[in-house]
């Protein structure tokens, strides 16, 4: 089976804490991508980061930070510092290559609330 | 870039009714993908078309569940009849080729309650 599992329904804390959100994969394919995605209140899906399976590098990007383990099939993200506008919903995503295109599995999401 | 543009962002129907939802890719996207967000199933590939050709409708739900994409810069999904249980919030999204560096441009996604 191909899935995303973020056992994390719903995070809250106090700002400025730094946050971890889980992501683990299962996959049979030896070339995926790994997506976030990030859903404001406002309900759109921003994009926040592409990692693939090649690339086992950590990325950092401002307050961001993501952790790739090919030995745990987890793909963590980490919120420094967290600030009441990364208050959220954030999916995980798998890309499953067939026929030229990316389809993308998603996990269920974790909602993310950061307190004042 | 005006980004992808779903059209209407919200819409309220009667059972039985048909709906029809829009979506404008990005210029120059060869992929468009329709998904749909519920609670109890997340988010879910429903269709997706290469080059205006449905390449994949395996995740549509049923056969009042149809969409088409007549050119380019145009796509509809169209449920006829429509149910309470189709009530969700459906995503339009738009990718250049296989190596898009950044996923998917998603639109806005139209909220369907369906009465």
């Amino acid at each position: 089976a191909q899935k995303v599992t973020q056992a994390q329904t719903e995070i809250s804390v106090v700002e400025k804490e730094d946050v971890t959100l889980d992501c683990v994969y299962e996959t049979r394919d030896t070339t995926y991508y790994l997506f976030w995605y990030k859903q404001p209140p406002s309900g759109e899906l921003v994009f926040l980061i592409r990692r693939n399976s090649f690339d086992e590098q950590n990325e950092i990007s401002g307050r961001y930070s993501w952790n790739f383990q090919k030995s745990t099939s987890s793909f963590n993200f980490t919120i420094t510092a967290s600030q009441v506008v990364d208050s959220a919903v954030y999916f995980c995503a798998l890309s499953l290559q067939d026929q030229g295109a990316q389809k993308l599995v998603f996990g269920q999401g974790t909602r993310l609330t950061i307190n004042p | 870039d005006a980004g992808v543009i779903q059209s209407p962002r919200h819409e309220v129907t009667e059972m039985g009714q048909e709906v029809t939802l829009r979506c404008k890719p990005i210029s120059g996207h060869d992929y468009l993908f329709w998904y749909r967000q519920t609670m109890m199933r997340g988010l879910e590939l429903l269709i997706y078309f290469n080059n205006n050709v449905p390449i994949d409708d395996s995740g549509m739900p049923e056969d009042r569940f149809s969409a088409k994409m007549p050119n380019a810069s145009f796509s509809t999904l169209k449920i006829q009849p429509s149910e309470p249980r189709d009530s969700a919030v459906y995503f339009c999204a738009s990718s250049r080729d296989q190596f898009e560096t950044y996923g998917y441009t998603f639109g806005s996604g139209t909220r369907l309650t369906v009465v």
